[in-house]
């Protein structure tokens, strides 16, 4: 059980094109689902929290208009990178969770590469 | 901010040795959680602790909170190459939500 998708696994975009990032919790309902983005032999930074048919909340420094997040139903969250630039390049990493009180469990990731 | 400070930051040793993790707070934390994450794969949840002075072990792998619940540590006995990996502590608080993540300990384990 409490097992985490994510689509694709790895892209490659040109700069100023957009990209999606699929989560899905296969098993499981999940109210809330976060976004970390992590660089190499580094632990993950918390990106936003997203709850189910509401508004993402997003950590200090990350720009919302440029990190899309919806999370329309209980199994799905999506993360866009909008108008991408090589510094986006990043493994980016989503966990799924009961809720606020209960364990993550993260999806496989998914490398991002922006030429 | 609550930050988890997790040590050593990197660990290289010979197959068969043994080897602990820490992770400190200030803050105290609801629960903590400890995860293995190989290269280009997600965090795995090895064991989450919730009572202060709790042990658990997990075969090789034994985990301990502190007893006022800001500590944690990993020790590993008689490490194995498949050990190899990021070795991440996770501190959480049940009314954030949200976890936070220590630097994370990278275990290289030498045949």
């Amino acid at each position: 059980g409490a097992v985490v998708s994510q689509h694709p696994s790895w892209v490659i975009c040109k700069s100023g094109t957009s990209v999606k990032i699929e989560c899905r919790s296969l098993d499981f309902q999940a109210t809330t689902m976060f976004w970390y983005r992590q660089f190499p032999k580094q632990s993950l930074m918390l990106m936003a929290t997203s709850n189910e048919g509401s508004k993402a909340t997003y950590e200090q420094g990350v720009e919302k208009d440029k990190f899309l997040i919806n999370h329309a139903s209980l199994t799905l969250s999506t993360l866009t990178v909008t108008s991408a630039h090589p510094e986006d390049s990043s493994f980016y990493i989503c966990s799924a969770s009961l809720g606020l009180s209960y364990e993550q469990y993260f999806g496989p990731g998914t490398r991002l590469t922006v030429t | 901010t609550q930050l988890l400070e997790q040590s050593p930051q990197f660990l290289s040793i010979q197959e068969g040795e043994n080897l602990t993790v820490y992770c400190n707070s200030s803050s105290v934390f609801s629960s903590l959680q400890w995860y293995r994450q190989e290269p280009g794969e997600g965090p795995v949840l090895l064991v989450t602790v919730v009572t202060g002075g709790e042990v658990k072990k997990l075969k090789r792998l034994t985990f301990q909170f502190g007893d006022a619940r800001k500590d944690s540590s990993l020790h590993i006995t008689a490490a194995q190459p498949g050990d190899t990996g990021l070795y991440l502590c996770a501190g959480r608080n049940t009314n954030a939500g949200k976890s936070t993540f220590g630097d994370g300990t990278t275990l290289t384990v030498k045949p």
